[in-house]
């Protein structure tokens, strides 16, 4: 696939674990931040977003923090399952155009 | 649900040729983005269009052009085309509007040989 993993950071975690996957942002200036999955010949999947005027935001399984001091950003994902195995990306953006800028991703493998 | 089309899925083309990309947006989505990545990389921002007019300009050779038809798709077109240009391109929608996350579609695999 596209992402062969060569340049990727991998997670490996266990089915049913909980994860956690980091990304550092760039701009102080970002103020939305989106999570995106790529699975192997698709593009980026939305998951959850948060804007910077919150620091947690819940979906199903998921919850994303923002920690804006030191512009850090974690997708934990809980009972983590085999389906969940891709490449995770943050993006961020400012202003109202919503261009994102990504950063680079993580490879979370699930073994069962 | 409909999601962002794109045309077509693989593409073969031998240096300096042209290559043109299309991109089908969300219906009542207003805005279309471009983006390449390349192996094991993130996606980069090319350009986008709000309204058929260029909204934003990225990482974009001069040998590329694109643009959004009254319609809301989106083309993109190669020229003069590079070894370094094989890459996968995603368009992605979304509607203008502070967080409207970018929806994309499966993306073109372009190959240059």
């Amino acid at each position: 696939g596209e992402n062969v993993g060569l340049h990727l950071p991998t997670l490996s975690v266990q089915e049913g674990d909980n994860s956690i996957i980091n990304c550092a942002y760039s701009n102080s200036a970002s103020d939305y931040f989106i999570w995106y999955k790529q699975e192997s010949g698709k593009g980026p999947q939305f998951i959850i977003d948060i804007r910077s005027n919150m620091d947690k935001r819940q979906g199903q399984r998921v919850t994303v923090l923002l920690n804006k001091t030191v512009k850090h950003l974690s997708l934990q994902i809980a009972a983590t399952q085999p389906g969940d195995s891709a490449v995770y990306f943050c993006a961020e953006s400012s202003g109202g155009y919503n261009k994102l800028i990504f950063g680079a991703g993580t490879r979370l493998a699930v073994h069962p | 649900a409909a999601g962002v089309i794109q045309s077509p899925r693989h593409l073969i083309k031998e240096k300096r040729e042209t290559a043109t990309l299309k991109c089908y947006p969300i219906p009542r989505h207003d805005t279309v983005y471009w983006y390449q990545q390349g192996p094991g990389q993130d996606p980069q921002f090319l350009i986008s269009f709000y309204e058929k007019m260029q909204s934003d300009k990225g990482s974009i050779p001069d040998r590329f052009s694109a643009q959004q038809f009254s319609d809301y798709h989106s083309e993109l077109n190669m020229s003069s085309l590079e070894l370094g240009d094989s890459a996968l391109y995603f368009c992605a929608s979304s509607l203008m509007g502070e967080g409207s996350p970018l929806h994309f579609g499966n993306g073109t695999r372009l190959t240059v040989t």
